[in-house]
């Protein structure tokens, strides 16, 4: 099992509706838990971190994370075409400074 | 805000070149890393740096070295750059137990 996946995707969502990207890790332990956004040909960029179980709103993006079952989501509200990129869930992996990211899931709004 | 700066957006060497790609961050962060970024397999951890002079392999060190002589700049180095070192090198930095702010990366055509 990798200790983290995505569904590669593409996912498509019209305009408008709500996108649901998932992800799932292997370590019970892990605390902290990021989402990032890429745009094709440019750097990662963080758009939502959550520590505690349950909802963390921030303008149109809600991270949802349930510790027991060990997946975070993200939700985009009323989706725009700027919001498609490719979105990449990251969780520190036995307790130390390093990162491991999922390999993203490319996200496409369609107007 | 947390500036993450890479110095060459585009490099072209030649195979067998030594090649040096230098990050620097003006936030005081004690974590940087290095990653290289291919399609289909995502970010992968090739050095991570937690202090000055201190350096930790990731997962695909072979082939690379790292030089971290200041708090702020953190080099990668090719040692004799071979075509498959091609790849987009990304660059982070972070606080300890904290989320990861990449620079705008360095795509590296080896030919």
């Amino acid at each position: 099992q990798k200790e983290v996946e995505q569904n590669s995707g593409p996912l498509s969502v019209p305009e408008g509706a709500i996108a649901s990207l998932n992800c799932t890790y292997s370590d019970r332990g892990s605390q902290s838990f990021f989402w990032y956004r890429q745009y094709s040909g440019k750097s990662p960029e963080l758009i939502m971190f959550i520590y505690s179980n349950g909802d963390k709103e921030d303008g149109r993006f809600t991270a949802q994370l349930n510790k027991a079952s060990q997946y975070v989501s993200l939700l985009i509200r009323d989706s725009q075409p700027s919001d498609s990129a490719t979105y990449l869930c990251a969780v520190p992996i036995f307790g130390n400074e390093k990162l491991t990211f999922g390999t993203g899931t490319r996200l496409t709004i369609i107007p | 805000d947390v500036k993450v700066t890479q110095s060459s957006r585009y490099l072209v060497k030649r195979t067998g070149e030594k090649v040096f790609l230098e990050c620097v961050q003006d936030m005081d962060h004690e974590n940087m890393f290095w990653y290289r970024q291919d399609p289909g397999l995502g970010l992968r951890l090739i050095y991570f740096s937690y202090d000055v002079k201190m350096k930790e392999k990731g997962d695909i060190p072979e082939g690379y070295s790292v030089s971290r002589e200041k708090k702020e700049r953190f080099s990668l180095i090719l040692e004799s750059a071979s075509t498959n070192q091609t790849s987009m090198y990304l660059c982070a930095s972070s606080l300890f137990g904290s989320e990861q702010y990449f620079g705008p990366g360095t795509r590296l055509t080896v030919t």
